[in-house]
């Protein structure tokens, strides 16, 4: 079983909505990433907190915003979304933000978008 | 040319095959290198680490070639459980950020064991 945690594990939202989804780990990682999926492709990165520093926003449009309350949180909060951006998001931790660091993943939420 | 290749497959194989599958990487400033397992619907899931010298957990085998900058999965006496499709993930030290990694995924290969 995954030691990261997501919820909800399923969400249908409309375009005018405003939702959050939520990243748990107690693995003492100081890194956590927000992934997107979509079917048949490989996850891309959205976001990177180090140290609840947001260190990397892969150009991710700002109806997308990450929050890092403290060092075991994470979340996602969604407004205005488009049906392109139904998808499986996936959170993930690292011991440390650097290559070598191995990530693992939550189970992830189904969003779709109405 | 993508930073990861992988032949998305499908790999339909007989149970108790053995099967092996390749990923190559653009970048030779590349620093690490894992194999993960995704089931359908499913988070990607640590298969295991490569390392330079090879390493091998049960009936998986892991090989890093630097020089021809690919890395191999090979599958032994596959079971039924086996099928899923392997993500190649290639990690490296992304420039000017300070010492953060770019982690890249290939596109995956799907395995489909047969009875």
């Amino acid at each position: 079983d995954t030691e990261v945690t997501q919820t909800p594990k399923h969400l249908v939202m409309g375009m005018t909505n405003k939702k959050s989804l939520k990243c748990e780990q107690h693995m003492g990682h100081r890194a956590m990433y927000w992934y997107k999926q979509k079917a048949k492709k490989p996850p891309e990165l959205m976001f990177v907190y180090s140290y609840e520093k947001l260190s990397i926003n892969e150009s991710v449009p700002s109806r997308f915003s990450p929050e890092c309350p403290n060092s075991s949180l994470l979340n996602l909060h969604l407004h205005a979304l488009q049906p392109e951006d139904s998808a499986l998001y996936l959170c993930a931790s690292s011991q440390q933000q650097g290559p070598g660091n191995t990530i693992y993943f939550g189970e992830g939420s189904w969003l779709t978008v109405v | 040319r993508k930073e990861v290749e992988q032949d998305p497959g499908p790999f339909n194989v007989p149970e108790g095959a053995t099967v092996a599958f390749n990923c190559t990487y653009s970048n030779s400033a590349s620093q690490s290198f894992f194999w993960y397992r995704q089931d359908c619907r499913k988070e990607p899931k640590l298969l295991m680490s490569v390392y330079s010298s090879g390493n091998e957990d049960g009936r998986f085998t892991a090989q890093l070639n630097r020089a021809s900058q690919y890395i191999s999965l090979l599958i032994r006496d596959s079971k039924l459980s086996d099928s899923a499709t392997y993500l190649c993930v290639v990690n490296k030290r992304k420039p000017y950020s300070g010492g953060y990694q770019k982690v890249t995924f290939g596109i995956g290969t799907k395995l489909q064991v047969i009875p």
